[in-house]
């Protein structure tokens, strides 16, 4: 199965700042590449997803970037702001096996100060 | 679009007592619904994919007859914990994948029951 590490487990920026989260999978299938932002007891939602023919993808603030042949995928947060402050998933995904299941990261928690 | 709801949001047993958390999809159709457990700062565990009309394929380590998972419908899914012990208190959250969407595996989260086994 896929092997999941995330890096930092925890980040602190000051507002304004970038921020930038490392997502690194062991399953060279992999195709699918979401991050997901889990507010404190909320749901996780998708904030940003890359296939694998792309090598960036970008949406306001937030930007995927994806190289594949290092297996590892970054989430780039610019301007950050107190509400960015959230814990982020990667669930790195390959879409062909048919498996719909979400093998997560282990998640980093990221606090923005004001 | 695409909301899934859980009930209750909060539950809190005793010991030895059995537990039902429903998921629903309230806009589409799931045929595929999964089932995760969160414990206090960890992420998500897969405990178990819950298809419409057939068995629940489990991940390993969770026990079957502990956790009943029932798919009766394509917008619903249950999840029993039975005979809860205190170690079961976790974070429990479902997610559905619209049916009829191909290979893009968008999935929609609920927004998670708590449960305190005492």
């Amino acid at each position: 199965g896929e092997n999941v590490e995330q890096h930092p487990s925890t980040l602190s920026v000051q507002e304004g700042d970038s921020a930038v989260i490392k997502c690194t999978y062991s399953d060279s299938a992999s195709n699918y590449f979401p991050w997901y932002k889990q507010e404190l007891g909320k749901r996780p939602q998708l904030i940003i997803d890359i296939r694998s023919n792309v090598g960036e993808k970008k949406d306001q603030r937030i930007a995927v970037t994806l190289n594949k042949t290092a297996k590892h995928f970054s989430l780039h947060i610019t301007e950050t702001q107190p509400e960015d402050s959230a814990v982020y998933f990667c669930a790195p995904q390959d879409l062909d096996t048919g498996r719909r299941a979400l093998t997560f990261g282990s998640g980093t928690r990221l606090q923005v100060q004001p | 679009g695409a909301v899934v709801s859980q009930h209750p949001s909060r539950v809190i047993c005793k010991s030895g007592t059995s537990v039902k958390i429903e998921c629903r999809s309230l806009d589409f159709q799931a045929t595929t619904m999964f089932w995760y457990r969160q414990f206090p700062k960890q992420s998500l565990m897969l405990m178990a994919t819950s298809n419409e009309g057939s068995k629940a394929t489990y991940e390993q380590g969770v026990e079957k007859d502990k956790f009943l998972i029932n798919h009766a419908s394509l917008t619903l899914s249950t999840l029993t914990v039975t005979s809860a012990h205190p170690e079961d208190s976790s974070f429990y959250i479902c997610s559905a994948r619209p049916r009829g969407r191909g290979t893009y595996n968008e999935q929609f989260f609920g927004p998670g029951t708590r449960l305190t086994v005492l």
